[in-house]
């Protein structure tokens, strides 16, 4: 099973729309967790940290189930520019490395 | 705002030469990691370096690999005998607190 899993997509909206992504990771001892942005062939960027009680960033809601190992992004109003691949990313316990997902893609259109 | 910096952007060489790829880091920044994107994969973690030491290594880097903090400001990823699997992009990251990793734009790198 891998370590954190995406649906790849792509995910095609028209500008305005609400838009969800869903991430699940398997590894129980993950204690941080991010959803980062990345446009094509360039770095990824931190989008949000994800705590435990949920958190909210503008448009942008992520939330968190332990029990579940899932981890979710709610994207409001959608943008062009939220055009990008949303990558989910997890930290085990007592380790440095960030563990990534191979991303969702999203696509807005006008 | 502060950003990691990396140089070259780009970086081609042939099979078997040796290649450093150079990262500036955010100044106050205490964590510095390398990662490495092979074109369509997933990002994939290779090293962290804290107190000028290497904390955490993945099965990836190997005896090939190793990482320098020359100086205060830049920190360094050498690829000794560059394979043909060692084309990928390869991102430079820096922490303040060993949490939230911010990436620097990459180098890509082409061996033939």
């Amino acid at each position: 099973r891998k370590e954190v899993e995406q649906d790849p997509g792509p995910f095609n909206v028209p500008e305005g729309a609400t838009v969800a992504f869903n991430c699940t990771y398997s590894n129980s001892a993950s204690q941080s967790f991010f959803w980062y942005r990345q446009d094509c062939r360039k770095e990824p960027k931190l989008l949000m940290s994800v705590y435990s009680s949920g958190n909210e960033d503008g448009r942008f809601t992520a939330q968190l189930n332990r029990a579940s190992q899932y981890i979710s992004l709610l994207i409001r109003d959608s943008k062009l520019s939220d055009s990008a691949t949303y990558l989910c990313v997890v930290n085990l316990y007592n380790t440095d490395k960030l563990i990534f997902g191979t991303g969702t893609r999203l696509q807005v259109f006008p | 705002e502060p950003e990691v910096t990396q140089t070259p952007s780009h970086q081609v060489t042939q099979m078997g030469q040796e290649v450093i790829l150079r990262c500036v880091p955010i100044s106050n920044h205490l964590y510095f990691y390398w990662y490495r994107q092979i074109l369509g994969q997933k990002v994939e973690f290779l090293v962290s370096f804290y107190n000028n030491e290497i904390s955490e290594k993945s099965e990836i880097f190997d005896d090939q690999f190793s990482v320098e903090r020359p100086d205060g400001s830049n920190f360094t990823l050498k690829i000794r005998s560059t394979k043909l699997e060692d084309s990928a992009m390869y991102f430079c990251a820096s922490s303040p607190e060993g949490l939230a990793q911010f990436f620097g734009p990459g180098t890509r790198l082409t061996v033939l």
